[in-house]
């Protein structure tokens, strides 16, 4: 398995109060996704990051931002937690060997905010 | 409008079975996945194929790019495949669409 690993993975907190999740991976592969996951709804892409310092917006990018200062480490915070942001979090990894296209999913955050 | 579309969206099956599980896409891609989600479990990677069929065990995938469709194919079903089957597409700029997913149930 790829070493995938997200803290922390399950966190209760309150609207409107700050929160930063973490995908930290060994794999020295390039890419890096956040995505959410809810019911009714496929896996849906928050941001990416396509190397170091480099990122970019994904589909439901609104109230989130990412930062990647280092190949192992990529974060999601959000500034302001809503209620509609209660949702599982999926940090995956791509751009392995020969940049295959082969994605590997962490373990997964599950973010409840009341 | 979604770039991925399964069917069906739920499947009960009695152990043994043999079950399709049929994905649809409207985009241009590199290669399709398909991935297994155990209820509450994190996400496990099964097959990335771009054409033809590959098999691991009892599970088989298949995709016509043609007709932009893939399927999954579990043989000799057993209730430990009872989970959430997804199909993903890897697009252009290693981005990935996915679809809502298929929730199996295998009844012993």
């Amino acid at each position: 398995d790829a070493g995938i690993t997200q803290s922390p993975r399950h966190k209760v907190t309150e609207t409107g109060t700050p929160v930063t999740l973490r995908c930290h991976q060994t794999e020295n592969h390039r890419y890096m996704y956040w995505y959410r996951q809810d019911p009714g709804h496929g896996l849906r892409l928050i941001h990416y990051s396509y190397g170091v310092k480099d990122t970019d917006k994904g589909e439901v990018s609104d109230g989130y931002s990412v930062s990647r200062s280092k190949t192992e480490d990529f974060l999601l915070t959000l500034e302001s937690a809503t209620s509609s942001q209660t949702s599982v979090y999926f940090c995956a990894i791509s751009g392995g060997a020969g940049e295959s296209n082969e994605q590997f999913f962490g373990p997964g955050t599950r973010l409840t905010v009341l | 409008k979604n770039e991925v579309e399964q069917s069906p969206q739920n499947l009960t099956a009695q152990e043994g079975e043999f079950i399709t599980i049929n994905c649809s896409y409207s985009v241009g891609i590199s290669a399709l996945h398909w991935l297994q989600q155990h209820p509450g479990g994190g996400i496990v990677s099964l097959f990335m194929l771009s054409s033809g069929k590959k098999k691991h065990g009892r599970l088989i995938a298949t995709i016509n790019i043609q007709e932009k469709h893939s399927s999954l194919h579990i043989t000799a079903s057993h209730p430990r495949d009872s989970a959430v089957y997804i199909c993903a597409v890897g697009g252009t700029g290693n981005q990935f669409y996915f679809g809502t997913g298929t929730s199996l149930t295998v009844i012993p």
